[in-house]
């Protein structure tokens, strides 16, 4: 049973839709992620959460919006995405060393199997 | 020069067989190493973290080289059941920052 929940588990959208995932964290962990992984690629970094701290991407179209009301939930918020957005969106938290020096590594979440048509 | 490179495989290996992986990272800063684990359609699950001066668990073995810069994972005695994707992933000392390579496949056939 993972410590990190993802809704929905699968998602079809129309291009003009507009929806948003959820990712919840029960681990305590202080910063949590949002990553796209595509087919024969790795996984992209889009939004880092780290407790006050957002680090975005700034590859990451407009479309996408992260939000994070707090240390364990995290959202992102779609509208008018393309066909090449459909991927697996993995929410991802972890909790970081103090001082700076590393991580402990990540515990994933099941993933949104995104589908635009 | 990508952060971090693996050999994408695939890797088809017989049940039994001793099987090793390499992932080589490009900054010298990098400060916490793990290995993933990732089945098809499934999320990525944290196999075993690598440590300076190597770790065993059961029939897995990860070595670190930071002159060389590189990982490995030692895969001893394979099952069925290691079929999967692994995935090399590499995190700075500063920030939140993890880097993944594009994972390397492998199969273990009966």
């Amino acid at each position: 049973e993972t410590g990190v929940t993802q809704t929905p588990r699968h998602l079809v959208m129309g291009m003009t839709n507009k929806k948003s995932l959820k990712c919840e964290q029960h681990l305590g962990h202080n910063a949590m992620y949002w990553y796209k992984q595509s087919a024969k690629k790795p996984l992209e970094l889009m939004f880092v959460y780290s407790l006050e701290e957002r680090v975005e991407n700034n590859s990451v179209p407009s479309r996408f919006s992260p939000e994070c009301p707090n240390s364990s939930h995290l959202f992102l918020h779609l509208h008018t995405l393309q066909p090449e957005d459909s991927a697996l969106y993995l929410c991802a938290s972890s909790q970081d060393r103090v001082g700076g020096h590393g991580s402990y590594g990540y515990t994933f979440g099941s993933g949104t199997r995104l589908t635009v048509v | 020069r990508k952060e971090v490179e693996q050999d994408p495989g695939p890797f088809n290996v017989p049940e039994g067989a001793t099987v090793a992986f390499n992932c080589t990272y490009s900054n010298s800063a990098s400060q916490s190493f793990f290995w993933y684990r990732q089945d098809c359609r499934k999320e990525p699950k944290l196999l075993m973290s690598v440590y300076s001066s190597g770790n065993e668990d059961g029939r897995f073995t990860a070595q670190l080289n930071r002159a060389s810069q590189y990982i490995s994972l030692l895969i001893r005695d394979s099952k069925l059941s290691d079929s999967a994707t692994y995935l090399c992933v590499v995190n700075m000392a500063t920030g939140n920052q993890f880097y993944f390579g594009t994972g390397t496949s492998l199969t273990v056939i009966p």
